[in-house]
């Protein structure tokens, strides 16, 4: 069965660094979206893109943050300058395009873990 | 803003015993619901699902219900057995927008062999 991938499953990283995460989602899936899990909390959402663009993004995704998809595979999720708040476990996430006002199971990757120190 | 509650944080069954966890969601236009199982340090992964169509769903253990009109929706797991120990989320989403999922907190179910 497909599945999502993401590399790498561990990421540590000095404060002020920039680091990339990336996922493959399933081959024939059009949406795809980052959500985070701070240790021992929820999974929030962070964003979801569609087409190319974003289609919606969270209060937590602001000017540090930014997606990208820069070939047919892959979808990156940055983030400029690391603060030790954004260390939590990153998942990426993707969907098929059912159609206007269907629903649509989500598929979560592994996730990365990343530390900020 | 969205936002889901979920009820209770944890929860510790008998194995063989029922479990049954509640979540209420604040967004009115809601129509998708599902429930992921998180096993430790592992992905959240897709157990049943509900659309707000439908009252009731049930996957053999599992079952879904849903009530519109007071905006909840649970979680039952009949025969409980040790492997369903996990963290179980409630999730919400518009399937007219980004279908981005809301989650509540989690609950953390252990099952007593």
């Amino acid at each position: 069965e497909p599945e999502v991938t993401q590399t790498p499953s561990h990421q540590v990283t000095q404060m002020g660094q920039e680091v990339i995460l990336r996922c493959v989602p399933i081959s024939n899936h059009l949406y795809f979206y980052w959500y985070r899990q701070i240790l021992g909390q929820k999974v929030e959402f962070l964003v979801s893109f569609y087409n190319n663009e974003i289609s919606e993004k969270s209060e937590i995704f602001d000017d540090q943050f930014s997606v990208e998809r820069p070939d047919g595979s892959n979808f990156t999720l940055k983030i400029r300058s690391t603060k030790l708040e954004d260390s939590a476990m990153y998942f990426c996430a993707s969907s098929e395009v059912r159609g206007r006002g269907r629903y649509n199971e989500q598929f979560f990757g592994p996730g990365t873990r990343l530390t900020v120190l | 803003g969205e936002n889901v509650e979920q009820h209770p944080s944890t929860l510790s069954v008998q194995e063989g015993d029922s479990a049954v966890i509640k979540c209420t969601y604040s967004d009115s236009a809601s129509n998708y619901f599902p429930w992921y199982k998180q096993e430790l340090g592992k992905r959240p992964q897709l157990i049943i699902d509900i659309r707000s169509n439908v009252g009731e769903k049930k996957d053999q253990r599992i079952a879904v219900t849903l009530n519109k009109t007071a905006k909840h929706f649970s979680l039952h797991i009949t025969e409980t057995q040790p492997e369903d120990s996990a963290v179980y989320f409630c999730a919400a989403s518009r399937v007219d927008s980004s279908y981005k999922l809301i989650f509540g907190s989690g609950t953390r179910l252990l099952v007593r062999p």
